[in-house]
């Protein structure tokens, strides 16, 4: 079975540029999650979706953060302009609907911001 | 936020030994979740925890669910070198939203052969 697919898996960038990641969920999970990860501040939760909708956006750090879902399998999160401080892995997962289901996670997208 | 205390956050251990790792919260949770996280990889669910008082095995792998729902331990008996990771405890508040996960920061785990 498919697992969260994210894309690029790699991104190099100078700063002020506008970077796209993109998610691609477990068919058939209605939640999908935006995670960062940084070793000084471990995994954050930025934002989540239930059916296409943001749920919850309060970990999302700045207006320069902004994240979509078009459709059931596909996801956008967008920095602009981006910032060296941006720079961590994000992480993309997703989870069935009902209570305390766990996520499962796809491989990440390694950011560096120049 | 709040956090979750794991420890330790470093082990460095000889195949074959057992490994003991833990996670504690003053807050009380619904659910509690042990995952891995290989180099360059995303975290891999390894055991999920939904009952005060669980213990639920997964091959050389063993988890429990703390009576207070306030803490889990995961056991690894017999390390073997493919061990080595990061294992992270997750979990969901009781009272919180039961879709947002609290992690703890992570146990690294180094086996020597």
């Amino acid at each position: 079975d498919a697992g969260v697919i994210q894309s690029p898996r790699h991104e190099v960038t100078e700063m002020g540029q506008e970077v796209t990641l993109r998610c691609k969920p477990i068919s058939g999970h209605d939640y999908l999650f935006w995670y960062r990860q940084t070793m000084m501040r471990g995994l954050e939760l930025l934002i989540y979706f239930n059916n296409n909708v943001p749920i919850d956006d309060s970990g999302m750090p700045e207006d320069r953060f902004s994240a979509k879902m078009p459709n059931a399998s596909f996801s956008t999160l967008k920095i602009q302009p981006s910032e060296p401080r941006d720079s961590a892995v994000y992480f993309c997962a997703s989870s069935l609907s009902g209570s305390n289901q766990p996520q499962h996670f796809g491989d990440g997208t390694r950011l560096s911001i120049l | 936020g709040q956090q979750l205390n794991q420890s330790p956050q470093s082990m460095f251990i000889q195949e074959g030994e057992d490994v003991s790792m833990n996670c504690t919260s003053s807050s009380i949770f619904n659910t509690w979740l042990w995952y891995k996280q290989d180099p360059g990889e995303g975290p891999v669910l390894l055991i999920a925890l939904y009952k005060a008082g669980e213990l639920t095995s997964n091959g050389r792998l063993t988890a429990q669910f703390g009576i207070t729902r306030k803490d889990s331990f995961l056991n690894i008996s017999a390390s073997i070198p493919s061990d080595v990771g990061i294992y992270f405890c997750a979990g969901h508040l009781s009272g919180g939203s039961n879709y947002k996960l609290t992690f703890g920061k992570g146990t690294l785990l180094t086996v020597n052969p």
